[in-house]
């Protein structure tokens, strides 16, 4: 089962940030928090992964809180292209365990 | 190849035939997944490769499924007496390795398996 919480849709402006929620209250100590993002028709896309520091990078920011206990994945200009299911998964960062999906936020990024 | 490969991308098949779906993963990724994604819910694995034996198939849902990869490198999902019920995406992904983090992995655009 996915160790992550997320709210099933939400809805951006163009133009505007996408910030996309994730709660995963039982996180271990050495999992790290991943999202991915699946453009319909295609499969899952890596975006960025943290332990406990915010990272950002080309795609996205990622600001974990510090107990660890929820996360949110920002997209700081939203585009129609951004429209998306965007999943959050917890798992150790190397090792031999699948990916475990949940059912993801689907973000809609309206003109 | 630049990607993940799966073909055909789509298929129609009647209940009761057999089906293979291929995937050719990135050159030199000795890693591959298979994952089943049906309408409205996220990936769900079914098993995984570390070069050509399957290192976990705890995710096939019955005996029905079976997969290989007899070179290490192209993978078949082999699925017996098709169910209606097994009308979902087959998604595979590969990563250089088991050891590489999620970071690492690439999917391809799967295959819309139907069942009729």
């Amino acid at each position: 089962d996915a160790k992550t919480t997320q709210p099933p849709s939400m809805d951006c402006a163009e133009g505007r940030a996408a910030n996309l929620p994730c709660n995963h209250s039982t996180i271990s100590g050495n999992e790290y928090v991943y999202w991915y993002r699946q453009i319909h028709s295609q499969g899952p896309q890596y975006i960025i992964h943290g332990l406990k520091n915010n990272e950002t990078n080309e795609m996205a920011s990622l600001i974990i809180t510090e107990d660890r206990k929820s996360s949110t994945l920002i997209l700081p200009h939203a585009t129609l292209r951004d429209t998306a299911v965007y999943y959050c998964i917890v798992r150790v960062g190397s090792g031999n365990t699948p990916l475990v999906f949940g059912k993801g936020t689907r973000l809609s990024v309206i003109a | 190849g630049a990607g993940v490969s799966q073909t055909p991308s789509n298929k129609v098949t009647e209940k009761g035939k057999y089906v293979e779906l291929r995937c050719d993963p990135i050159s030199g990724h000795t890693a591959l997944y298979w994952y089943r994604q049906s309408l409205g819910q996220g990936p769900e694995f079914l098993i995984y490769f570390q070069g050509t034996g399957a290192a976990d198939d705890s995710g096939l849902p019955n005996d029905r499924f079976f997969a290989v990869r007899p070179e290490g490198s192209v993978s078949t999902l082999k699925i017996q007496r098709t169910e209606r019920g097994d009308s979902a995406v087959y998604l595979c992904a590969s990563s250089l390795t088991p050891m590489t983090g999620p970071q690492g992995y690439t999917f391809g655009s799967g295959t819309r398996l139907t069942v009729v």
